[in-house]
C-alpha cells in the first residue's frame, strides 16, 4: 500500500460547481499536512497547509481527519482557473527526522 | 524577492555524458531536495540535505550524485549511469523543522539527445 494515495481523476466538472477530494496516508506518525497546486509543466505550489481543526482559505477549504487518516480539499465555487492537479503532500515524523511524501496528484478539470 | 532558481530550464544530455543542474536558493532555509517526476507521475525524492556537507539518498538516488558545501546551494549531477534520464526535475527547501512546507524552483526539464 502507498503511503499516500490519491484519486489521479480526472475530475471533470462545470465551471460554478464544488468539488472535493480526499488523500488517505498510511503512517500514524505523520505530523504535518499540505495541498499544493500544479500546473501543466510547471513547478508545485504551496495551496494551503492543512491544520487539525480544518481551514479555509476564500473558496477552499481543508479539514483533517486523523482517526481516519486522510486529508481533504473542498472547492467551492470553481473557476476555470482552477484546472490543474492538486498534490497532498505528509510529512512524517520519524526518529531523527521527518520524511515528506507526494501524493501522485488528482487532476481537476473545470468547463465553461 | 526570496526564492529558489535553478537552471538551465531545458536541458540535453549525451550518451554517456555526466550533467549538472543547479538549484540556489536565499530563503535562509536549511534544507534541500531534489525530485524527479515522470509524465504524468507523482515526485519522487532523488536526494535530500538538512544541512550543509551531510546529504541523504532518497528512493531513487542511484545513477545521481550530489553536493551540499554551502547553504545556499544543492547541484544535481546526473551521471551517465542513469540509463533513463528523460524527467522533469525540480528542486525544493524548505526550514529543517519539517513541519513547514517546501518551496520549489521552477524545475529543469532534461532530454537525451
Amino acid at each position: 500500500r502507498k503511503e499516500v494515495e490519491q484519486d489521479p481523476g480526472p475530475f471533470n466538472v462545470p465551471e460554478g460547481a464544488t468539488v472535493a477530494f480526499n488523500c488517505t496516508y498510511s503512517n500514524s506518525a505523520s505530523q504535518s499536512f499540505f495541498w499544493y497546486r500544479q500546473d501543466c509543466r510547471k513547478e508545485p505550489k504551496l495551496l494551503m497547509s492543512v491544520y487539525s481543526s480544518g481551514n479555509e482559505d476564500g473558496r477552499f477549504t481543508a479539514q483533517l481527519n486523523r482517526a481516519s487518516q486522510y486529508i481533504s480539499l473542498l472547492i467551492r465555487d470553481s473557476k476555470l482557473s482552477d484546472s490543474a492537479t492538486y498534490l497532498c503532500v505528509v510529512n512524517i515524523l520519524l526518529s531523527s527526522a521527518s520524511k515528506i511524501i507526494f501524493g501522485s496528484g488528482t487532476r481537476l478539470s473545470i468547463r465553461p | 524577492d526570496g526564492g529558489i532558481t535553478q537552471s538551465p530550464k531545458y536541458l540535453f544530455r549525451k550518451e554517456g555524458q555526466n550533467v549538472t543542474l543547479s538549484c540556489e536558493q536565499n530563503l535562509n532555509h536549511d534544507a534541500m531536495y531534489w525530485y524527479r517526476q515522470d509524465p504524468g507521475q507523482g515526485l519522487r525524492l532523488i536526494y535530500y540535505s538538512q544541512i550543509v556537507n551531510d546529504f541523504q539518498k532518497g528512493d531513487i538516488a542511484e545513477g545521481y550524485s550530489v553536493s551540499r558545501e554551502k547553504k545556499e546551494s544543492f547541484p544535481l549531477t546526473v551521471t551517465s549511469a542513469q540509463k533513463n534520464p528523460t524527467a522533469f526535475y525540480l528542486c525544493a527547501s524548505s526550514t529543517s523543522t519539517g513541519d513547514q512546507p517546501q518551496h520549489f524552483g521552477d524545475g529543469t526539464r532534461l532530454s537525451i539527445l
